[in-house]
């Protein structure tokens, strides 16, 4: 089974600052089913992110993901208050597997 | 609009069963894979089990297979999860999601509950 290992676990930041989020497997990941997704408190997860690097309808361009085989990154450029949340990043692989790692807290400092 | 309603969530004693359902509209739900995902409290999200579009295949999580089962009704856009022989570690908020290279739609999810 592939573990996803995100950090940090809970990153401080301010508005307008760049974030950057780590989720690295513990063996390679096919990129075309390697996504990001955002939770808010009391609300259903939402994908950022599909195939590593392509944004999912309506998600801002301030969202980007970069990576290959082990190593993933979601970024986001200027920090807006929203987007202070939970972020997962996820696996789908062999065997119909999916692989969620432990998430990253982005906190407003 | 693309639209995941979860029901049958609710309060039950460890050993019981219960069955979710997810209610799908404003797509073509026949064409695509669905899956189950869980979060206990203040916890993260665990995948639960998924099952493709025609229910060929299905696949679980090995902490609940053999106790959940994962199907789905084309005709009716419904999916369902029957839970048996629950557990308290069980107990989770469960989404639905659907499947197109990612988990692009979710619903809002129900909350499953298992207590003495």
């Amino acid at each position: 089974e592939i573990v996803l290992t995100q950090s940090p676990g809970t990153l401080s930041l301010s508005p307008g600052e760049r974030a950057t989020l780590s989720c690295r497997a513990s063996q390679s990941v096919s990129s075309t089913y390697l996504a990001w997704y955002q939770q808010k408190p009391g609300q259903a997860p939402r994908l950022l992110i599909y195939g590593a690097s392509s944004r999912a309808t309506g998600i801002p361009d301030r969202f980007s993901g970069s990576g290959s085989g082990t190593d993933f990154t979601l970024t986001i450029s200027r920090l807006e208050p929203d987007d202070f949340a939970v972020y997962y990043c996820q696996q789908f692989g062999s065997s119909s597997l999916y692989t969620f790692g432990q998430g990253t807290k982005l906190e407003i400092k | 609009q693309v639209q995941l309603v979860e029901s049958g969530g609710g309060l039950v004693k460890p050993g019981g069963s219960l069955r979710l359902s997810c209610a799908a509209s404003g797509f073509t739900f026949s064409d695509y894979y669905m899956s189950w995902i869980r979060q206990a409290p203040g916890k993260g999200l665990e995948w639960v089990s998924d099952i493709t579009s025609s229910s060929a295949y299905t696949n679980y999580a090995d902490s609940v297979k053999g106790r959940f089962t994962i199907s789905r009704d084309n005709a009716k856009n419904s999916l369902y999860l029957q839970m048996n022989s629950l557990r308290v570690e069980d107990t989770a908020v469960y989404y639905c999601a659907r499947f197109y290279g990612a988990l692009d739609y979710w619903g809002q999810g129900t909350r499953v509950t298992v207590s003495s």
